[in-house]
């Protein structure tokens, strides 16, 4: 049962640079989003998708893409890293709207130098 | 927009303690509300959910919550604290419309004592 997937699990990443965090799943889910938890943040939704080729913005979608264009995978994109990006990340998905439970990946921890 | 408040980053307690963790929550339609746990260096796992029906709602590990509408309360009780039980706890509420976002508290740090 791998469920949701993620890639790395660290990076570390100069200024500047660009990267893709990628999220897979295999539960055919059609709902994914991605967020960043941060210390005495909570999670913040960045991105999310209700299915391929739909992808809307959250609530810090500032700085990063996503695209969806297969079931499985939701990569996002930070265009030019920056320090204020350091968080951990974490995509999710579920197979249904409000109610439903997501499920979670074991997150990517980010540090932007 | 929806919004959730967890009352106290940390709670402390003895093992065998009641746990008690807040939540107050605000939305413009029926909420539909979660309680999620993360172990250190993990992701998050659903605990238990409320949707319809029976405000008790009975989850994993010994915890359960009850909604109350009048109170706009979401309040995750365990009877006796296991050291296991140690981790991070969150509440979120789904927002409404057919999109599955969810809203989540700050994050309840819940320190277990022997």
């Amino acid at each position: 049962n791998a469920g949701v997937t993620q890639t790395p699990k660290f990076q570390v990443l100069k200024t500047g640079q660009s990267m893709t965090l990628q999220c897979a799943q295999d539960m055919n889910h059609e709902y994914m989003s991605w967020y960043r938890q941060d210390p005495g943040m909570g999670l913040r939704l960045i991105h999310y998708s209700v299915g391929a080729g739909i992808t809307d913005q959250g609530e810090v979608p500032n700085g990063y893409n996503v695209s969806r264009s297969t079931t499985e995978d939701f990569p996002l994109r930070l265009l030019s890293a920056a320090p204020s990006q350091t968080s951990v990340y974490f995509c999710a998905s579920s197979d249904g709207p409000r109610g439903t439970e997501a499920f979670f990946g074991q997150g990517t921890r980010l540090t932007v130098v | 927009a929806q919004s959730v408040t967890q009352l106290g980053s940390h709670v402390s307690v003895s093992e065998g303690a009641l746990v008690l963790l807040r939540c107050n929550y605000s939305s413009s339609v029926p909420p539909y509300l979660f309680w999620y746990v993360q172990y250190p260096n993990q992701g998050l796992q659903l605990l238990l959910k409320y949707t319809t029906g029976a405000t008790l709602v009975k989850g994993i590990n010994g915890f359960e919550a009850e909604f109350k509408k009048s109170e706009t309360s979401f309040h995750l009780t365990k009877p006796s604290a296991h050291m296991s039980d140690a981790a991070e706890y969150f509440c979120a509420v789904s927002e409404g419309g057919s999109n599955y976002k969810l809203t989540f508290g700050k994050g309840t740090l819940l320190t277990v004592n022997p």
